[in-house]
């Protein structure tokens, strides 16, 4: 149990597009998902909490017109990358959380990442 | 404001013995603690977790230590096997911020056959 699932896995783009990525909780409901970025050889830094059916909350220097986020359904939240450019390229990992499993509701289960780069 | 501080940035084992990662945190409103693994080009893997109303959670090769008054915590994994070899992540969270979790920088664990 506690699947998600990212896709797309990776993408590449061209300067000035933007770029969505789906995160997806399989087999249970997650009421609040988490948005992060990882630079090679750092650690996770959290971008935004998504909760469902309300705005995204970001954390301090994440631009909220850029990373647009949106959590419709209990299983679903997008990050979109607007006008992405060179500097955007990361590793974008989703995470969700298990309301409902009493025992672990702090536990985050993660996704397997999106490597995005900006041409 | 590194809240979660993992000082160790690789750590080297034989197969067989233990390895211990170690997790030292500042915040004393953290009260629930995680241990992840994770692989390059993946999302973190959820190993085990302790709420800080205990001192110690097991859970088959694993073993969570957390002393409070040290703001310590350490990951004990026995046998250690090759497989193993990843970065540990340790993570801390604060029930009255949201669930929000802080991670550390992470420890490359190698383990040599």
């Amino acid at each position: 149990g506690a699947v998600v699932s990212q896709h797309p896995s990776w993408v590449i783009c061209k300067s000035g597009t933007s770029v969505k990525i789906e995160c997806r909780s399989l087999d249970f409901q997650a009421t609040t998902m988490f948005w992060y970025r990882q630079f090679p050889k750092q650690s996770l830094m959290l971008m935004a909490t998504s909760n469902e059916g309300s705005k995204a909350t970001y954390e301090q220097g994440v631009e909220k017109d850029k990373f647009l986020i949106n959590h419709a359904s209990l299983t679903l939240s997008t990050l979109t990358v607007t006008s992405a450019h060179p500097e955007d390229s990361s590793f974008y990992i989703c995470s969700a959380r298990d309301l409902f499993q009493r025992e672990a509701r702090l536990v985050q289960f993660f996704g397997p990442g999106t490597r995005l780069t900006v041409l | 404001d590194q809240q979660v501080k993992q000082n160790s940035p690789s750590l080297s084992v034989q197969e067989g013995r233990i390895s211990i990662l170690n997790c030292d945190y500042t915040n004393s409103m953290f009260d629930y603690f995680l241990w992840y693994k994770k692989y390059p080009a993946e999302g973190p893997t959820f190993l085990i977790s302790i709420s800080s109303i205990k001192d110690k959670n097991e859970d088959g090769r694993f073993t969570v230590f957390l002393n409070k008054s040290a703001k310590h915590l350490s990951l004990h994994i026995v046998p250690s096997q090759p497989g193993d070899s990843a970065v540990y992540f340790c993570a801390a969270s604060a029930v009255n911020q949201g669930g929000k979790l802080i991670f550390g920088q992470g420890t490359e664990l190698s383990v040599k056959p």
